[in-house]
């Protein structure tokens, strides 16, 4: 089944503890995206990858970290979490061709995320 | 830089009725793509409907229809004949193509939250 998975799906941690969530695709997608979404501004692009090795910063991108060393994974690393990354966090990728289709964004489960 | 906005944070419909969500964008680009996607209480997004600028032809999925008036830059998602599983959240999305090159960003709008009455 194609499909975009997170792990994990909730997380409560404490402040200043590294964390990692991950994100796989399994539909040889160029184009990999994170996102945080909070209540009443929708959805802020946090990192995204064009490609292997080939990463760029979304409008929300302080406090976090992302690699691309593999076409099908793009993992998300808060090196000292604050409450203020308290959110729900969305991994999306896409095909990365010309036409709709290769820009449509599929997006995984969502991880929530709790910073105390 | 784009922007995306939804003006209308919560709306209601009446099961079997029709309701327009509005969204508006700003942009200099000539060529992009717009989406609507659907957040049911489960969180999982969900494409609606796409819509590339290029293409007069506004975009339908069965019950859903856009009004894409690019022009204005606005895009409106109408939903026809309103079930009880449409509640959820919507957001509108603006993209540059992938192919396009350069920044690669995309830009959600705030969201509308649909109430469906029985």
């Amino acid at each position: 089944e194609a499909q975009v998975t997170q792990n994990p799906r909730y997380l409560i941690t404490v402040t200043g503890k590294k964390l990692t969530v991950t994100c796989s695709q399994n539909m040889n997608h160029e184009y990999m995206s994170w996102y945080r979404q909070d209540p009443g501004l929708g959805l802020r692009q946090i990192y995204y990858s064009m490609n292997v090795e080939v990463t760029d910063k979304g409008d929300v991108p302080e406090g976090y970290k992302v690699s691309r060393k593999e076409k099908r994974n793009f993992p998300l690393i808060l090196e000292s979490p604050s409450p203020n990354q308290t959110s729900l966090y969305f991994c999306a990728s896409s095909l990365g061709t010309s036409g709709s289709e290769g820009n449509e964004q599929f997006f995984g489960p969502g991880t929530r995320l709790t910073v105390l | 830089a784009q922007t995306v906005t939804q003006s209308q944070p919560e709306m209601s419909v009446q099961e079997a009725e029709t309701v327009t969500l509005s969204c508006t964008y700003d942009t200099s680009e000539s060529d992009y793509y717009l989406f609507w996607y659907k957040q049911p209480p489960s969180r999982q997004m969900i494409l609606v409907i796409r819509q590339e600028a290029y293409k007069q032809q506004n975009a339908t999925e069965n019950r859903f229809s856009v009004n894409f008036q690019k022009a204005a830059k606005s895009f409106s998602l109408k939903i026809s004949d309103s079930q009880l599983g449409d509640a959820a959240m919507y957001f509108c999305a603006y993209r540059r193509p992938i192919y396009s090159g350069g920044y690669q960003k995309v830009t959600f709008g705030t969201g509308t939250k649909l109430q469906v009455i029985p």
